[in-house]
């Protein structure tokens, strides 16, 4: 069993609707989570970052944790056309005093927005 | 500020010839990691650096890959030989605090 799940979809959606991506893992000593955004032929481009539980707005994105259940969700609000892409989660145990030691991710979930 | 700075962005070579991929990291960044992504997957690191120091290289198959990390900036991959399973894209990243920055990516195809 992966450390860290993500349905690899895909998932299409008509524009406007809201988008809800979500991951479960299985190392309580994850502590750091974030959102990667990856265009065709790109690299992954950090979306949203959150220490151990709660929720973060950016925008038109909420990231949520849920340490509890080992659950992790990104919502997109108002989804449009640009926000078509892979989207993967990311977590890590540890931060040294020189960065993040270790990013382990999901498989990322393919998502098509729909006009 | 420009980001991580990666190159060649593609590249196609024939099995068992050797390659190698460069990174220049986002300036200020003492920390540097490749990743490995296959498709469909995401991202596994291979090693990750602080400075010059080579601190997690667990992942790296070190029979045929290669890293180093010259004076704590720009750093090389190399595969020797390469083969046909190792078709990916070889990602550097850097990072200075608890966010990791991803360059575009190397794009190997072997054939």
């Amino acid at each position: 069993q992966k450390e860290v799940e993500q349905d690899p979809g895909p998932l299409s959606v008509p524009e406007g609707a809201i988008v809800s991506l979500n991951c479960t893992y299985s190392n309580s000593a994850f502590q750091y989570f974030m959102w990667y955004r990856q265009y065709s032929r790109k690299g992954p481009e950090l979306l949203m970052y959150t220490y151990s539980s709660g929720n973060k707005e950016d925008g038109r994105f909420t990231a949520q944790v849920d340490k509890s259940s080992k659950y992790i969700s990104l919502f997109i609000r108002d989804s449009q056309p640009s926000d078509s892409a892979t989207y993967l989660c990311a977590m890590s145990a540890m931060v040294s005093n020189f960065g993040n030691e270790k990013l382990t991710f999901g498989t990322g979930t393919r998502l098509t927005i729909i006009p | 500020e420009a980001g991580v700075v990666q190159s060649p962005r593609y590249k196609i070579i024939e099995k068992k010839q050797p390659v190698a991929f460069w990174c220049n990291p986002i300036s200020g960044h003492n920390t540097l990691y490749w990743y490995l992504q296959n498709l469909g997957q995401g991202p596994e690191l291979l090693i990750r650096y602080e400075n010059e120091e080579a601190v997690d290289d667990s992942q790296l198959p070190k029979d045929r890959f290669s890293a180093e990390r010259l004076k704590g900036v720009d750093s090389t991959l190399k595969i020797q030989p390469a083969e046909l399973g190792d078709s990916a894209v070889y990602l550097c990243a850097s990072s200075s605090g608890d966010t990791i920055y991803f360059g575009e990516g190397s794009w190997l195809t072997v054939v």
